[in-house]
């Protein structure tokens, strides 16, 4: 099983629908992140988390809520789904401590109609 | 906007070593290197970082200049399963990691 896990895989939803992006890890990590990736372009951060209590906007959170469950469990809403939304969101973890390495999950491809 | 500055794409034999250079002029001594590459729409994978010195791993080597103001990561024996998009990020110890652009690398046969 992966070490970072991301639900949907991929989703299709129309404009106004509320969609939630459900990431989890195995890991032990204090901070995760979540980022967006548009075709051609690289990750862009969405929300970053460093505990639980310790949630903090990124370059463009506009549109996006998350919610830090648990220390596994880090999720992105997005309240009124809108096209320009549709994109490669990806779940990312690290530990607290130290200069460690981010670790992606998979990916969650979402269409927005 | 990601603080580092990387070519858009270059082109590598199979078999030679790839050179992928990043300028990061705006780097703090407390801020680290990172390198990162994606294989299509593949999570990003962790190669290599550092801070000062250079560092080599089973995937790679940075060579990190005097002043840090530049850096340049090595594949030494390119493959094609190395063809993929390589990120070089400049972050401090709290991770507050930025993805640019990055480099698209070809290794051709």
């Amino acid at each position: 099983d992966a070490d970072v896990t991301q639900t949907p895989r991929n989703r299709i939803t129309k404009t106004g629908k509320r969609i939630m992006l459900e990431c989890s890890q195995t890991k032990g990590h204090d901070r995760m992140y979540w980022y967006r990736q548009d075709p051609g372009l690289g990750l862009r951060l969405i929300y970053y988390s460093f505990d639980v209590k310790d949630i903090n906007k990124g370059e463009i959170s506009d549109g996006y809520s998350v919610s830090r469950q648990a220390q596994a469990k880090f999720s992105l809403s997005l309240e009124s789904a809108i096209p320009n939304q549709t994109a490669l969101y990806f779940c990312a973890t690290r530990p607290g401590q130290g200069t460690g390495e981010l670790f992606f999950g998979e990916g969650s491809r979402l269409t927005v109609l | 906007d990601a603080k580092t500055t990387q070519p858009t794409s270059m082109d590598c034999a199979e078999g030679r070593a790839a050179n992928l250079p990043c300028n990061h002029s705006t780097i703090s001594g407390n801020e680290y290197v990172y390198w990162y590459r994606q294989i299509h729409s593949q999570g990003p994978q962790y190669i290599i970082h550092g801070l000062k010195n250079n560092e080599t791993n089973e995937m790679a080597s940075l060579i990190i200049t005097e002043d840090r103001k530049s850096s340049t990561l090595i594949l030494p024996h390119a493959t094609l399963r190395d063809t993929a998009v390589y990120y070089c990020i400049q972050t401090d110890s709290w991770g507050k990691f930025q993805f640019g652009a990055g480099t698209q690398v070809v290794v051709t046969p």
